[in-house]
């Protein structure tokens, strides 16, 4: 019940194309959906959160989607660069349990 | 505005000994979490420090043990190291246990 399963696990994307990264939980306790980026040897960056009163937040290229009811979210890399490359880890959080639980990790590779 | 710092940045340990890790939060965080990443995977929580104590943790053993000091920063203590103890140990840094977290770069632990 504390997992969250992230697909899929690489992900190779054309320069200017649209990433898509999803992410699936059961703990409908959880409250804080956050993505983080990874670099190598780097620790992670959040780049985009969300909470799951709203459907949707957009944030310059990046886009979170949003479905309470099938317990899904998704990130959504727009215009996609080279620059992007990295892995990618969604997460969540419930406010009254303090930890954060990571997906598994998606690498995107995007070819110039 | 410094962020969340961690050293050492790299160390190499042998079965059986004990290591010592550093973490210095965010200026104006008081909340510092500990994640374990092993290769290709996602961050899994340790425990949290807050007001000086362990909030909550996660699934690991007593080897594992914390401290935070008045100033914020924390430390994180391996008892009795394993081979799998090797990973990236990081340090996460907030406004209070629930607000999101910051990471540090990491320190790349392996022991041989």
């Amino acid at each position: 019940q504390q997992q969250v399963k992230q697909s899929p696990q690489s992900l190779i994307v054309q320069k200017g194309g649209i990433s898509i990264i999803n992410c699936a939980y059961e703990n409908t306790a959880f409250d804080y959906f956050p993505w983080y980026q990874q670099f190598p040897g780097k620790g992670p960056a959040l780049l985009i959160a969300i909470r799951p009163d709203v459907s949707e937040k957009k944030e310059g290229r990046f886009t979170i989607s949003f479905n309470k009811s099938a317990k899904q979210f998704s990130l959504h890399i727009m215009d996609s660069q080279p620059g992007d490359s990295a892995t990618y880890f969604c997460a969540a959080t419930h406010t009254g349990g303090f930890k954060t639980i990571f997906g598994a990790g998606t690498r995107l590779f995007v070819k110039a | 505005d410094a962020g969340v710092t961690q050293s050492p940045t790299h160390l190499i340990k042998t079965r059986g000994q004990q290591v010592t890790l550093r973490c210095s939060p965010k200026s104006g965080h008081d909340t510092v979490s500990w994640y374990q990443q092993a290769l290709g995977q996602g961050p899994q929580f340790i425990f949290q420090y807050y007001e000086e104590e362990e909030r909550q943790r996660g699934n690991f053993p007593d080897r594992f043990s914390g401290h935070q000091f008045p100033n914020y920063s924390s430390e994180l203590n391996v008892n009795a190291l394993l081979l799998g103890d090797s990973a990236l140990y990081l340090c996460a840094s907030s406004l209070g246990p629930t607000d999101t977290q910051y990471f540090g770069p990491g320190t790349r632990l392996t022991v041989l």
